[in-house]
């Protein structure tokens, strides 16, 4: 079965340090991955997608299939980016969305 | 314009009693997806449609829990005699058609709390 891993459940950083979010999958083919995020009180929302090659808010994420990850990175973390972050697979249109169980991201001042 | 819409927003029941969450996706979303996310745990997929079918039912925990979509547009999710590990928050989300790579727009969610 696909399944997607983040080991950390919970990553606390000083704001303006570098911060990434690991996220590792399980499947042999080609997948499309995304990282979502649900900010305090907010819904869960598209951060990015693999496929789209950009940075949002500063975070970027590198499909590296050698060894099945798409770590989430930013290199000076703000306190704004507290919350809680999903590594997210699909394996082909239409099909179901494999939820990570999630990072919660703690930007201390 | 309007997103994915999810009522009640609060919902607590009783163990033994039924009760109905509903969905309304984004018009011209074609795919929706219902999820289950338990208290400081990640997403659990249940069910997702296209169009009024589901061929992916194969995360609905129990003959209890049971989903319908009609018209293309409103998802009901209905759990039958509930126990209190259905509490939980219940993440309805849809995404378009015919666009590759299509993310997931989410509702706001229905908590669910069996006492």
């Amino acid at each position: 079965a696909q399944r997607v891993t983040q080991p950390e459940k919970l990553l606390s950083v000083f704001k303006g340090a570098p911060v990434e979010l690991k996220c590792n999958y399980s499947y042999s083919g080609s997948p499309e991955l995304f990282w979502y995020v649900q900010y305090s009180r907010q819904r869960l929302q598209l951060l990015l997608r693999h496929i789209s090659r950009e940075s949002i808010k500063g975070f970027t994420a590198d499909l590296n299939k050698g060894e099945t990850s798409f770590h989430l990175k930013k290199p000076f973390a703000q306190e704004e980016d507290s919350a809680m972050y999903y590594c997210a697979l699909r394996l082909s249109y239409g099909q179901n969305f494999v939820f990570g169980p999630g990072t919660r991201l703690s930007v201390l001042p | 314009g309007a997103g994915v819409s999810q009522s009640p927003s609060n919902k607590v029941t009783e163990k033994g009693k039924d009760v109905e969450l509903r969905c309304d996706p984004i018009s011209g979303h074609t795919a929706l997806y219902w999820y289950r996310q338990r208290l400081g745990q990640g997403l659990e997929f249940l069910i997702y449609f296209q169009g009024n079918s589901a061929p992916d039912k194969s995360g609905l925990p129990s003959d209890r829990f049971s989903a319908e979509r009609t018209g293309e547009s409103v998802s009901t999710l209905t759990i039958q005699r509930t126990q209190q590990e259905d509490s939980a928050v219940y993440l309805c989300a849809s995404s378009a058609p015919g666009h590759d790579n299509s993310p997931l727009h989410f509702g706001n969610g229905t908590r669910l709390t069996v006492t």
